[in-house]
């Protein structure tokens, strides 16, 4: 069965802190990614990743880095948190493109606060 | 750049209806895929359904099935025989071309509660 777990489901961090926000999918998939979730704005893509070692800037990247140092772990990096980071992560993880449907399957979510 | 449009902040439905969740898009791809999500109160999103833009025939899974009309750039979710646990937040999603692979654009939501 389909597996993506994220390290926390909460967390509360203050502000200028760094933060680390880990992602484990257990399906071999070569593409993982990492969402953030605001009311009224559904999900907005951060980073992505196709490959160890490999990025490519979502939609919203700043103030955030990603790590992804082996094939099925990936991790979002906020170097110095901040309030407007207030939000649910979402990680997902997917085939490659080519397959019928590559669709995306993801974690239960960190919701992150912070103060 | 694709844009996903979902109307319905809120919906009810009463127990064994039927509720269809609108969806509309935007793009100029010629090849497209659209997805529907589930996110129940625990926050997982759960894939329901996908309907690829040169798909013949709507998709169907059990009791979802996606009401594809290309021509008005719509792609609503229909539920059949509403049940307590459909209560959740519903989102749209359309798959979009990166450099590298491909990512989703998600809709703002809807929220739909079923009634006993």
């Amino acid at each position: 069965d389909v597996k993506v777990t994220q390290s926390s489901r909460y967390l509360v961090k203050r502000t200028g802190e760094k933060v680390f926000l880990e992602c484990v999918q257990d399906m071999d998939h070569e593409n993982m990614f990492w969402y953030r979730q605001d009311p009224g704005l559904g999900l907005r893509l951060i980073y992505f990743s196709y490959d160890v070692k490999m990025k490519e800037k979502g939609d919203i990247p700043e103030g955030y880095s990603v790590s992804r140092e082996k094939k099925e772990r990936f991790s979002l990096i906020l170097e110095s948190a901040s309030t407007n980071q207030t939000s649910m992560y979402l990680c997902a993880s997917s085939d490659i493109a080519g397959g019928y449907t590559d669709t995306q399957y993801f974690g239960p979510g960190t919701r992150l606060t912070v103060l | 750049a694709q844009k996903i449009t979902q109307t319905q902040p809120g919906m009810f439905v009463q127990e064994k209806e039927a509720v269809t969740l609108d969806c509309t898009y935007d793009t100029s791809d010629q090849s497209y895929g659209l997805f529907w999500y589930k996110q129940p109160s625990s926050g997982e999103m759960i894939f329901l359904i996908y309907q690829g833009s040169y798909d013949e025939q709507n998709a169907t899974e059990g009791r979802y099935s996606l009401n594809f009309q290309k021509a008005r750039k719509s792609a609503n979710l229909v539920i059949s025989a509403s049940q307590l646990g459909d209560s959740a937040m519903y989102f749209c999603a359309m798959r979009a071309v990166m450099e590298y692979g491909n990512k989703l654009v998600f809709g703002a939501g809807t929220i739909l509660r079923v009634k006993s």
